[in-house]
């Protein structure tokens, strides 16, 4: 089976834009979550879809928000974007996102803003 | 809430030497508990987990881990590192009923010849 794929691998923005970033997950599986990794922060959770709904939300103010589409792929967006954004992104899937599933983690986007 | 404090940010150690790398959780309820590897440039990868049963888990590429409850602590043990256990390792724990990963800060191992 394909693992996890994010698009882009890379990116580079500047202040005050917005980013769409997209997450397809491994086959069958219909939780995608998503986290967030910087040097400061570490990796913290951001949110989790499962059949188009979001289930589970972590700290982040609105500018971050996502979406799930049928065929399960995630994508999130980052409005109005902030120097603090820099991270790396990374997404997760599992089966059916019950707790003890092992998430299954892509190779992340890298955004850096300007 | 969940809590997770890996106590050493940095690990050197040499090739064919044992090594653990510690990790202490805090929470009000039972909890699910993982080790997650992250090598340069890449994802995270699984390298075992504990949600019941014997309190002794083993994992991919020779590691273990064990779950003590009284001492609220999932240590991750490899008797003998190579050049390619080289990586970022974290621990993490989600409470039963969330998919909600919380991570520890990473645990940097660097392994020298």
């Amino acid at each position: 089976k394909a693992g996890v794929t994010q698009t882009p691998r890379y990116l580079i923005k500047t202040r005050g834009q917005q980013v769409t970033l997209s997450c397809s997950p491994i086959s069958g599986h219909r939780s995608v979550s998503w986290y967030q990794q910087t040097p400061g922060q570490g990796l913290q959770f951001l949110f989790e879809y499962f059949s188009e709904t979001q289930r589970n939300k972590g700290n982040f103010p609105g500018r971050f928000s996502g979406r799930q589409f049928s065929n399960s792929r995630s994508e999130m967006n980052v409005s109005t974007l902030e120097l603090g954004d820099s991270a790396l992104y990374l997404c997760a899937s599992s089966p059916m996102g019950g707790s003890g599933e092992t998430q299954y983690f892509g190779p992340g986007t890298r955004l850096l803003v300007l | 809430a969940q809590s997770v404090t890996q106590l050493d940010s940095q690990v050197p150690v040499f090739e064919e030497a044992p090594v653990e790398l510690r990790c202490n959780y805090s929470s009000s309820v039972s909890v699910y508990l993982f080790w997650y590897v992250q090598y340069p440039n890449q994802g995270l990868q699984l390298l075992l987990k504990y949600l019941s049963g014997s309190t002794l888990v083993k994992g991919i590429n020779g590691f273990e881990a064990e779950f003590n409850k009284s001492q609220t602590s999932f240590h991750l043990r490899k008797p003998s590192v190579h050049i390619s256990d080289t990586a970022e390792y974290f621990c993490a724990v989600s409470g039963q009923g969330a998919q909600k990963l919380v991570f520890g800060q990473g645990t940097r191992l660097t392994i020298n010849p």
